[in-house]
């Protein structure tokens, strides 16, 4: 199979503090991996592209120094909302892929709640 | 990626067909029609895909048009559990991996008890 654990599944933390969000492929190995961000009643919007031993990709309107991507590893990206506001509060969801057989593997998602 | 056309939302009666359509009409040779679905507070879960010939597998059915304008992804017996917004993708799948999957609005599907 192709298995992608994301944790945690919900945090709350107060405004002003930071957040780290770990994503990991369990039965493989990607060089690659993929933040989404979804708001209440829309579609996943994607952040960033992470790659293994090197900076990751952000989409316009990301802003980089606040959502810090890490991936260190093949099988371990973070990303960390640095300075959390009320308005980062969102469903964050990670992504990658084995291979084109396997497509894309989703984790679970992180429900974050700033206060 | 080819753009993709569908309804927002759909009912269907619990035990029975949905058949979700999805409208594709600048699909190119090389690509692939996928289907994912997101259950409530999930992450997206993969369905089906197919280039031209139509698929089946556990989860689902996926019927493409001769001139692959348009598709359709049948849950034949749709349960509660089948409640979800399901995602139609177009893409050529040799960049997978390297490039996300762009989603669109999709279709929510409520199945009525």
């Amino acid at each position: 199979g192709a298995v992608v654990s994301q944790h945690p599944s919900r945090v709350i933390c107060k405004s002003g503090t930071s957040v780290k969000i770990e994503c990991r492929s369990l039965d493989f190995q990607a060089t690659t991996m993929f933040w989404y961000r979804q708001f209440p009643k829309q579609s996943l919007m994607l952040m960033a592209t992470s790659n293994e031993g090197s900076k990751a990709t952000y989409e316009q309107g990301v802003e980089k120094d606040k959502f810090l991507i890490n991936h260190a590893s093949l099988t371990l990206s973070t990303l960390t909302v640095t300075s959390a506001h009320p308005e980062d509060s969102s469903f964050y969801i990670c992504s990658a892929s084995r291979d084109s057989h396997y497509g894309y593997t989703f984790g679970s998602g992180t429900r974050l709640t700033v206060v | 990626d080819a753009k993709t056309t569908q309804p927002p939302s759909m009912d269907c009666a619990e035990g029975r067909a949905a058949n979700l359509p999805c409208n594709h009409s600048t699909i190119s040779g090389n690509e692939y029609v996928y289907w994912y679905r997101q259950i409530h507070s999930q992450g997206p879960q993969y369905i089906i895909h197919g280039l031209k010939n139509n698929e089946t597998n556990e989860m689902a059915s996926l019927i493409i048009t001769e001139d692959r304008k348009s598709s359709t992804l049948i849950l034949p017996h749709a349960t509660l559990r089948d409640t979800a917004v399901y995602y139609c993708i177009v893409r050529v799948p040799l960049d997978t991996g390297r490039r996300a999957l762009t989603f669109g609005s999709g279709t929510r599907l409520q199945v009525q008890p």
